[in-house]
């Protein structure tokens, strides 16, 4: 069975701190892992990644794939209260790209 | 604003009722999904469709009927639904035919009596 774990549950951080968010994966047919941000209601598309080693960036997040380890992390540097959210990561399974597994998210809470 | 409109916002009806979510996309986009997220629970696929032709149907329950009469709108009837199917439903599209999603609405939160 396909599966995506995302670490940890939730987090509390003060403005300023740096996060780094944890997702690994088993799955039969990866063909990319994508994060999103949640949060009142509908996800935002922050990151596309299909290959091991290549750091994606947009401003303060980043994001990098270890295909080798199968996981990848998301880097939040100099957080700030708007980055307060549910973080979704999901791994694409099949070769038509559309089914997405999605982990059960990190919630993020970045205090004043 | 992400381009995906879903209505209604909330949604309260009971298990013999008949209703249906509605999501609308002005984006050319030609691939369009539902998603029932619950709580605690990842978001789990329902349904897919792309260009109008539903290629992804992941066991969903017969209770839940998707429609794509064209590739801007996308309804989910719903009916004699039960209490575990109270969840937010999210409905998304993505610009190609075989990619990801990329924009999601706000979702429609059920409640079932």
């Amino acid at each position: 069975e396909d599966k995506v774990v995302q670490s940890p549950l939730s987090l509390v951080v003060h403005e300023g701190d740096t996060v780094t968010l944890n997702c690994s994966y088993e799955v039969t047919n990866f063909r990319s892992l994508l994060w999103y941000k949640q949060e009142k209601k509908a996800p935002t598309f922050l990151f596309m990644l299909t290959s091991s080693g290549i750091e994606k960036k947009s401003g303060r997040l980043s994001s990098i794939l270890d295909k080798k380890e199968l996981f990848s992390i998301l880097n939040i540097t100099a957080t700030q209260t708007g980055d307060s959210a549910i973080y979704l990561c999901a791994v694409e399974v099949d070769e038509y790209g559309n089914k997405l597994v999605f982990g059960a998210g990190t919630i993020l809470r970045v205090k004043s | 604003e992400t381009g995906v409109t879903q209505t209604p916002r909330h949604l309260v009806m009971g298990m013999t009722n008949k209703k249906s979510l509605k999501c609308e996309q002005h984006l050319g986009h030609n691939a369009m999904y539902w998603y029932k997220q619950s709580a605690k629970k990842p978001l789990e696929l329902m349904f897919v469709y792309s260009l109008e032709e539903r290629v992804e149907n992941n066991s969903v329950p017969s209770r839940f009927s998707p429609e794509c009469p064209n590739s801007s709108h996308l309804f989910l009837h719903l009916h004699t639904l039960q209490p575990e199917d109270s969840a937010l439903y999210l409905c998304a599209s993505s610009p190609g035919t075989g990619g990801p999603p990329q924009h999601f609405g706000d979702g429609t939160r059920l409640s079932i009596l």
